[in-house]
């Protein structure tokens, strides 16, 4: 499969426990972005990665929450002290630079359950 | 800020019918449009990319189209089928908005047979 992969796919912590989450974009892809989704809504846009730059933020990136790209390949986002208020689907996604228009495709998703 | 707003938020309709689901914008300085579909606890499926300089775009029984003056878009499924049955999103890119996508809250479709 050469889509984008995320790892885990569900994860259930309880508040305040640190988690990480992982994204491998498609591989010939250099930007890679994160977004969260919660129910009923449409995805919000966290954080964006062009190579292992971190280009551009969201206000909703609280402190508690940091990306990294470190060789520009696979993401992780950790979410440090977790809320019961990040409860969300995380979604990765990937684009080419060079392809067409910058179509962003999505991996599955990672589900967080805050208890 | 630009604000996308999906109409209607959901829909019923029976097998074999041709349907639109209606995507609006606030700022009309945009890059593209992209339709996406969801199935229930998964990621999303890229559908039909729009650039701000086409008109529409069609892929199967889908078609898209983008009136960006008037801040617009609409994605027309033909012959519905029960397999067609998901959440769709329609997502914007501006052009001051670096590389970020603004989401609608989508349309739920149900399809029965």
């Amino acid at each position: 499969d050469t889509g984008v992969s995320q790892d885990p796919r569900h994860k259930i912590t309880k508040r305040g426990q640190n988690v990480t989450f992982r994204c491998d974009p498609i591989s010939e892809h250099n930007r890679l972005y994160w977004y969260r989704q919660t129910l009923g809504q449409g995805p919000e846009f966290l954080t964006y990665f062009q190579n292992e730059a971190q280009l551009e933020k969201s206000r909703l990136l609280s402190d508690r929450f940091s990306a990294e790209r470190p060789k520009g390949s696979f993401s992780t986002l950790e979410i440090q002290r977790t809320e019961q208020g990040d409860s969300a689907m995380y979604l990765c996604a990937s684009s080419s630079q060079t392809g067409t228009y910058n179509e962003q495709f999505f991996g599955p998703g990672t589900r967080l359950t805050v208890l | 800020k630009q604000e996308v707003t999906q109409i209607p938020a959901a829909l019923s309709v029976p097998e074999g019918e041709n349907l639109v689901l209606n995507c609006s914008f606030t700022d009309s300085a945009i890059y593209n449009l992209q339709w996406f579909r969801q199935d229930p606890g998964k990621g999303l499926t890229s559908l039909l990319l729009i650039q701000s300089s086409q008109r529409e775009q069609t892929s199967g029984r889908l078609n898209a189209s983008l009136d960006k003056s008037s801040g617009r878009s609409t994605l027309y499924i033909a012959a519905s089928q029960p397999g067609d049955s998901a959440t769709y999103l329609c997502a914007v890119r501006g052009e001051t908005s670096g590389s970020r996508l603004t989401f609608g809250e989508g349309t739920q479709l149900t399809v029965n047979p």
